[in-house]
């Protein structure tokens, strides 16, 4: 299977511990996003990794959320300090270089579903 | 109020049916639109996605957008009962070309 790959599937945290999540993108993908989803909602974005450089970071990633992809491949989302209100579907998405996917065309994973208690 | 806003459904077809989905939006930066569809407990898996105003098909899809008035739509011909699942609308802005905005899905079941 070639597609994007998210480890791992569901966590189940306490609140106020830390977790990671990781994200391994499609090869040749140097284009790398995080969401995230909460039920019957679609996906809000999170954050958008260029290779190793984070371009754009939204609103919504607060100080204790935090990425990096450090050689341009895979990449790990980690939240510091877990609430309730961060369980969610984190997904990763990733897409070609923008000169081989004009139209922004995302593939995403299969998501990591968070539970904190 | 959203940038993008999705008919919630749920929407429910007997098996054969025409289904339409629709979405609008409010952005008019909006240049690139796609559709996704999302299994339960699944990430959503790209269907379509287009440019310009006017249609585009694939075998039994159809993507319309019209930007004049801010709404897209999907059309789905012959539905089958593997196509129940939820449908997201989803678009971007040619300046970041980064981020999508999705629409909270609607939620399809085609009944056999």
């Amino acid at each position: 299977d070639t597609g994007v790959s998210q480890d791992p599937r569901h966590k189940i945290t306490k609140r106020g511990q830390n977790v990671t999540f990781r994200c391994d993108p499609i090869s040749e993908h140097n284009r790398l996003y995080w969401y995230r989803q909460t039920l019957g909602q679609g996906p809000e974005f999170l954050t958008y990794f260029q290779n190793e450089a984070q371009l754009e970071k939204s609103r919504l990633l607060s100080d204790r959320f935090s990425a990096e992809r450090p050689k341009g491949s895979f990449s790990t989302l980690e939240i510091q300090r877990t609430e309730q209100g961060d369980s969610a579907m984190y997904l990763c998405a990733s897409s070609l270089p923008i000169d081989r996917a004009p139209y922004n065309e995302q593939f995403f994973g299969p998501g990591t579903r968070l539970t904190v208690l | 109020q959203k940038e993008v806003e999705q008919d919630p459904g749920p929407l429910s077809v007997p098996e054969g049916a025409i289904v339409s989905l629709n979405c609008t939006y409010s952005n008019s930066a909006f240049q690139y639109f796609m559709w996704y569809r999302q299994y339960s407990r699944k990430g959503p898996e790209l269907l379509m996605y287009t440019y310009s105003s006017g249609n585009k098909e694939d075998g039994r899809f159809t993507a319309q957008v019209d930007k004049s008035s801010k709404y897209i739509s999907l059309f789905i011909r012959d539905s089958q009962p593997s196509d129940s699942a939820t449908y997201l609308c989803a678009m971007s802005a040619p300046v970041s070309a980064r981020q999508l905005t999705f629409g909270s899905g609607t939620q399809l079941t085609v009944l056999p």
